[in-house]
């Protein structure tokens, strides 16, 4: 199975700052035929069901604000928020799905300082 | 526009068979034999479990540490799929959801609003 690692395990940071969270993958879920990589971000807030921010480790799904970015490559992947809103609070995970059984992290929770 | 929607009891006693269903609308007989359905638990206060999915050109895929218990079907007849799993624990007390993606190599793009199991006699 492919795990997957996210750091930090937290966040708090005041409105207007930048986000970065870290996501690494036991292995490459870069696939070398299309020159993609099979990793997903998801925002979850309480109460809610996961919503995809981020496919293919940097393609911003539709609607999704672009103070939101994915980036990385093969095993080591980030999540930026460029600039913090209130509605940002949440937990992010992110997900391969390069091979089966499909893994996620185990979240970063966001908070507002 | 796709929407799911999870139903089934939110009680089970432990070594009784959890079963759900999750009803899917604004979606043709053909978009249900051409997307891939699954099922993701999420224990409270805990991260996210890949159950397994459907696909009904391509049978099932199931997680290995619970592939002697599950069994995911589709009814494309009625538009929904569901889930069974055996002889449950306390461990199974999840929020379950039900999930759609494009194939095998694609995130989940629309999911249903979740339901909580809780395993307890």
């Amino acid at each position: 199975d492919i795990v997957m690692t996210q750091s930090p395990d937290s966040l708090a940071l005041s409105l207007g700052e930048k986000a970065s969270i870290n996501c690494k993958s036991s292995q490459s879920v870069f696939y070398n035929s299309n020159n993609k990589n099979y990793l997903a971000w998801f925002q979850q807030k309480p109460g809610q069901p996961p919503k995809l921010l981020i496919h293919r480790a940097s393609t911003r799904d539709s609607g999704v604000p672009d103070r939101f970015s994915g980036s990385g490559s093969e095993t080591d992947f980030t999540l930026t928020i460029s600039s913090l809103q209130a509605e940002d609070v949440a937990v992010y995970f992110c997900q391969q799905y390069f091979t089966t059984p499909l893994t996620f992290g185990q979240g970063t929770r966001l908070e507002i300082k | 526009q796709v929407q799911l929607q999870e139903s089934g009891p939110g009680l089970v006693k432990p070594s009784e068979t959890l079963s759900l269903t999750c009803t899917v609308s604004g979606v043709s007989t053909d978009s249900m034999r051409s997307h891939y359905w699954s099922w993701i638990r999420q224990p409270p206060g805990k991260g996210l479990e890949w159950i397994g999915y459907f696909y009904y050109g391509g049978g099932t895929s199931y997680i290995p540490s619970l592939k002697s218990r599950v069994t995911i079907l589709l009814d494309t007849s009625r538009n929904l799929f569901s889930l069974r799993l055996t002889s449950v624990t306390a461990a199974d007390t999840a929020v379950y959801y039900c999930a759609r993606h494009d194939d095998g190599y694609s995130p989940f793009d629309h999911w249903g609003q979740g339901t909580l199991v809780t395993v307890s006699a």
